[in-house]
């Protein structure tokens, strides 16, 4: 039974495309992220809700925009995809936001893999 | 500008024998690190933990070893196995008001040999 679910987990789409990825966690978490690893291996967050709400704002383009329409989901839409979009998309969720002083232990999905033509 | 560094992209070991995985960090408002392990096509998984208040932390085979003044910590797999081969990723957080925004390493890839 997994936890952190995403799909799909490859996708590949052309250059101007909008598409999206979406996660779901059934560990009863209350914070969920997206993590984004790029061809050099860099894992780095994009984004953090809590509850529905955004916590956590990376420089992220405007095209990416995330959605949390209950604390169990986070979908992340890109629009106008753009060759530097490829990359693997993580999604992970934890209990509590870190925030109050004690980080949380990550569980991450399995990514999904994104290439952009 | 990266925070954190693991210098070693992959790192070789016989079945048995310690496995050192190293990892700095330049950031020194960082005081929760971590120590994630990825095999391929699944998501990072957590390994092992340390606060900045303690040098060590053990869990079964698995230490992680802290210096401060130096920004340096370590994993220490002891003895290595097979199944240990993986990607380690060392991360680090910032307690007070950092949330759980974890900043990776890039990676250090061990095979275990038999």
């Amino acid at each position: 039974d997994t936890a952190v679910s995403q799909t799909p987990k490859y996708l590949v789409t052309q250059m101007g495309n909008d598409k999206s990825i979406k996660c779901e966690q059934n560990l009863g978490h209350d914070t969920m992220y997206w993590y984004k690893q790029d061809s050099k291996k860099f894992l780095k967050i994009m984004f953090s809700y809590n509850n529905k709400e955004l916590i956590i704002n990376e420089t992220v383009p405007n095209r990416f925009s995330p959605k949390s329409p209950d604390k169990a989901h986070l979908n992340l839409h890109i629009n106008s995809l753009e060759l530097g979009d490829s990359a693997v998309y993580f999604c992970a969720s934890s209990l509590g936001t870190g925030l109050a002083g004690v980080t949380g232990e990550l569980f991450f999905g399995e990514g999904s893999r994104l290439t952009v033509l | 500008d990266q925070q954190v560094k693991q210098n070693s992209p992959s790192l070789s070991v016989q079945e048995g024998r310690i496995s050192i995985l190293n990892c700095d960090y330049t950031n020194s408002m960082f005081d929760y690190f971590l120590w994630y392990k990825k095999y391929p096509a699944e998501g990072p998984t957590f390994l092992i933990s340390i606060s900045s208040i303690k040098d060590k932390n053990e869990d079964g085979r698995f230490t992680v070893f802290l210096n401060k003044s130096a920004k340096h910590l370590s994993l220490h797999i002891v003895p290595s196995q097979p199944g240990d081969s993986a990607v380690y990723f060392c991360a680090a957080s910032r307690r007070t008001g950092g949330g759980n925004k974890l900043t990776f390493g890039t990676g250090t890839q061990l095979k275990v040999e038999l």
